[in-house]
């Protein structure tokens, strides 16, 4: 079965401070993962895809089949990074995903 | 940019009643849609894919006779709540995807039911 784990549900840091969102994943197959991000009373969006290797906003994730991991990573936050992210996995067939429960990124001035 | 909505934005209903909520593809069609439930402070529970003009595929634990499904067109899918209950209050969010190949998934804002 396919499993999505974001074991912190709040990551509080200061604006400047390098920010890591876990994210670890379970299945068999060959993943495809992604990060969504959910500001404040806005809808769910894409923020990247592990195939395309981007930064988006200054975050990367790097996936780490060895250790089952997608990351997010920014080294320097800002506040307006504050919102929920959530980590998916692709499930193949019909292309659905997976999410995680979610880990609220507080950025302190 | 792939637009999808979704009304009505939030519903009251009483018990045993049922309430039908849409999900749009605003600008783009739309070969599957996806319904999502999320309870407060929890994360995305998939409900069902919705292919157009064929049945819904409901994930397990879900009852595809009070949660029908209708994708009648590429821009068009529709959740109605059968008979509600106050436990079917929550958050209900569609997505939308382009391609049959692909992953990527525009989401809808949500629907909030309340079911009194």
């Amino acid at each position: 079965a396919q499993r999505v784990t974001q074991p912190e549900k709040l990551l509080s840091v200061f604006k400047g401070a390098p920010v890591e969102l876990k994210c670890n994943y379970s299945y068999s197959g060959s993943p495809e993962l992604f990060w969504y991000v959910q500001y404040s009373r806005q809808r769910l969006q894409l923020l990247l895809r592990h195939i395309s290797r981007e930064s988006i906003k200054g975050f990367t994730a790097d996936l780490n089949k060895g250790e089952t991991s997608f990351h997010l990573k920014k080294p320097f936050a800002q506040e307006e990074d504050s919102a929920m992210y959530y980590c998916a996995l692709g499930r193949t067939g019909r292309r659905a995903l997976t999410f995680g429960s979610g880990t609220r990124l507080q950025v302190q001035p | 940019g792939a637009v999808v909505s979704q009304h009505p934005s939030w519903v009251i209903c009483k018990s045993g009643t049922s309430v039908k909520i849409e999900c749009r593809s605003l600008d783009f069609q739309a070969t599957t849609m996806f319904w999502y439930r999320q309870f407060p402070k929890q994360s995305l529970m998939l409900m069902a894919t919705s292919n157009e003009g064929s049945k819904a595929t409901y994930e397990q634990g879900v009852e595809k006779d009070k949660f029908l499904i209708n994708h009648a067109s590429l821009t068009l899918s529709t959740l109605t709540v059968t008979s509600a209950h106050p436990e079917d209050s929550s958050f209900y969010i569609c997505s939308a995807r382009a391609g049959q190949s692909s992953y990527e998934q525009y989401f809808g804002p949500g629907t909030r039911l309340t079911v009194t």
